[in-house]
């Protein structure tokens, strides 16, 4: 089975400070990785995805993830936060081996205080 | 690019009617359509995958009879909740993939439904 973990419900993090928020993943094989944002009554903005090649991805807006294989975790970051950043969060997980259900975390909110 | 589109956006009835919900993908031809659903302040919960032409795989829980989805094209899913109850108040969301082109494992998402049963 798989799954993915979303440990924080909500970060908050001061405008023009780095943030980060967390993601890790179980997959028996290898895995297809997503973030999404979700802003207020819309539906869900795809931000980047890891696939395959180089563990730093880089997405929309300025944010990137890192796929960490060791530590099974693929964390959001964003150098500088906006106050336009605050949303809703969501990592995704699906195994590359055929199973085609992507699984999504509980999302963690993310608030950008001025 | 990869544009997925619901209407309506909201969507107010009594219970006991049925209603129907689109989702299309505008500028690519999804293989694969997904219908979620999300509480508030809660993760998706799928209920259903679609591929275009083939009966619908339901989530375990999710009642066939009651949700029945359509994906009569490669561009239009339908999701219609029949016989509404206020407990089928919910935001519904749908998602589009095309496996067979560029944009690969990514699924795009509809803008979301809001129902609301009185």
């Amino acid at each position: 089975a798989q799954s993915v973990a979303q440990p924080e419900d909500q970060v908050n993090v001061a405008e023009g400070n780095p943030l980060t928020v967390k993601c890790t993943y179980s997959v028996s094989g290898n895995p297809y990785l997503f973030w999404y944002v979700q802003y207020p009554n819309r539906g869900l903005q795809f931000l980047l995805k890891y696939i395959t090649g180089d563990n730093l991805v880089k997405g929309s807006y300025g944010f990137e993830a890192e796929f960490n294989k060791s530590q099974t975790s693929f964390h959001l970051k964003k150098p500088s936060a906006l106050v336009s950043d605050s949303a809703l969060y969501f990592c995704a997980v699906r195994d590359s081996g055929g199973y085609q259900k992507v699984t999504f975390g509980t999302g963690t909110k993310l608030q950008v205080i001025p | 690019g990869a544009v997925v589109s619901q209407h309506p956006s909201w969507v107010i009835c009594k219970s006991g009617t049925s209603v129907k919900i689109e989702c299309r993908s505008l500028d690519f031809q999804a293989t694969t359509m997904f219908w979620y659903r999300q509480f508030p302040k809660q993760s998706l919960m799928l209920m259903a995958t679609s591929n275009e032409g083939s009966k619908a795989t339901y989530e375990q829980g999710v009642e066939k009879d009651k949700f029945l989805i359509n994906h009569a094209s490669l561009t239009l899913s339908t999701l219609t909740v029949t016989s509404a109850h206020p407990e089928d108040s919910s935001f519904y969301i749908c998602s589009a993939r095309d496996l067979r082109g560029t944009l690969g494992e990514t699924q795009y998402f509809g803008p979301g439904t809001r129902l609301l049963v009185l």
